[in-house]
């Protein structure tokens, strides 16, 4: 079983829609989760971090975590065509409390 | 500006010759990171550095060699490249290392044949 695990899309939803992005994870004393975000050709970039349970909120984005199921998401409301990227989730593996591991990525496409 | 710089931004090479990719960040962090990045395969943790003369390996190491002889620089030293090693490359630099954030480089597109 893989470490961090996303679904690999690709996902496709209209303009204005919510768009939904899931990620698992498999070490129980995880502590720190990001989302990042990355278009075709760029680097990532950090669009949400959240490190206790619930959901934390920034503009259009919410991220959600449920430390008791092991997952984290993400959910962004009225989806743009700019938000066209792949979505990147990341966890602090307790295993590993130095390093970062991250999920394969969701293409988000967001049709006009 | 603070950020993160790698050079060469896009490198072919032959097996066998060896290589440096450059990183260098301005934000007087003290973790740096090096990442690979296949189709498929997410972001995949080569070395990391905590601190000075401090360097450790990630989940995918073998081929690769890494120094941290100042806190700006971490290099990344391919000393006999295979094909097996053209991906996309990042170099990533943080705080307090995988409780923060990251700031990632540009990336260098590297090919090996």
């Amino acid at each position: 079983q893989k470490e961090v695990e996303q679904n690999s899309g690709p996902l496709s939803v209209p303009e204005g829609a919510i768009a939904s992005l899931n990620c698992t994870y498999s070490d129980r004393g995880s502590q720190s989760f990001f989302w990042y975000r990355q278009y075709s050709g760029k680097s990532p970039e950090l669009i949400m971090s959240i490190y206790s349970n619930g959901d934390k909120e920034d503009g259009r984005f919410t991220a959600q975590l449920n430390k008791a199921s092991q997952y984290v998401s993400l959910l962004i409301r009225d989806s743009q065509p700019s938000d066209s990227a792949t979505y990147l989730c990341a966890v602090n593996i307790l295993s590993s409390a130095r390093q970062l591991t991250f999920g394969s990525g969701t293409q988000l496409t967001v049709l006009p | 500006e603070a950020q993160v710089t790698q050079n060469p931004r896009y490198l072919i090479t032959v097996t066998g010759k060896k290589l440096t990719v450059t990183c260098s960040q301005n934000m007087n962090h003290e973790y740096m990171s090096w990442y690979r990045q296949d189709p498929g395969l997410g972001l995949r943790q080569i070395y990391y550095s905590m601190n000075v003369e401090v360097t450790d390996k990630g989940d995918v190491p073998e081929g690769y060699k890494v120094s941290r002889k100042e806190k700006r620089n971490f290099p990344l030293i391919l000393e006999s490249p295979s094909p097996n090693q053209t991906s996309l490359y990042f170099c990533a630099s943080s705080l307090a290392g995988g409780w923060d954030e990251q700031f990632f480089g540009p990336g260098t597109r590297l090919t090996v044949l």
